[in-house]
């Protein structure tokens, strides 16, 4: 079974730029989320979605951050503009069910300079 | 607020070693709990999920147990091998499936 893909693995931007990142979770799983995980702290959830709906975006900056999931399959994640704190790694993971086992990706390493 | 706390946030063990690492949480309205292993710049890999009405899970050389009317759990190691080195991370899931982690216990098994 294949896991959960994210693209890019690594970004280098400048501060003010815009960035994408893209997710694909395994097959079937109807929820999918996305996390920060800055250095040395443990991930915290930024949206959910079940489906192609919105669960959660309580902790999702609006300002500068968007996400979106089509289709209910892959998702997006976007930040326009960056800030230097914005430097993180994102993970995406998804869930068949949304109080089941959650599988993550291995994660995009963006840093704002 | 859910908060959940690791402790120790480090451990340095000899090859062999038995160990435990423990996970706590202040409420204790939880649906499951899930450990993971996290490598340097990978994403994180699953380890056990125990759902609130089980008291523990065993794969392998691991053991997670839990109490949630005093909101904890422990993952247990036996026989550590230097193949363990990880940051090894607990997340408390809500009835919606949100996940809320500690900051992680980095583990060093020396050979």
């Amino acid at each position: 079974e294949a896991g959960v893909a994210q693209s890019p693995r690594y970004k280098i931007i400048e501060k003010r730029q815009s960035v994408a990142f893209w997710c694909n979770p395994i097959s079937g799983h109807a929820t999918l989320y996305w996390y920060q995980q800055i250095l040395g702290q443990g991930p915290k959830l930024l949206i959910q979605f079940q489906n192609n709906g919105v669960v959660d975006d309580s902790q999702l900056p609006k300002d500068r951050f968007s996400a979106e999931r089509l289709k209910g399959v892959d998702s997006t994640l976007k930040i326009q503009p960056a800030k230097l704190e914005d430097s993180a790694v994102y993970l995406c993971a998804s869930s068949f069910l949304h109080s089941g086992e959650a599988f993550f990706g291995q994660g995009t390493r963006l840093t704002v300079v | 607020k859910q908060e959940v706390t690791q402790i120790p946030a480090a451990l340095s063990v000899p090859e062999g070693e038995n160990l435990v690492l423990n996970c706590s949480f202040t409420d204790s309205a939880i649906y499951n709990l899930q450990w993971f292993r996290q490598d340097p710049g990978k994403g994180l890999t699953s380890l056990l999920l125990i759902q609130s009405s089980q008291r523990e899970q065993t794969s392998g050389r691991l053991n997670a147990s839990l109490d949630k009317s005093s909101g904890r759990s422990t993952l247990y190691i036996a026989a550590s091998q230097p193949g363990d080195s990880a940051t090894y991370l607990c997340a408390v899931g809500g009835s919606q499936g949100n996940l809320i982690f500690g900051k992680g216990t980095k583990l060093s098994v020396k050979p």
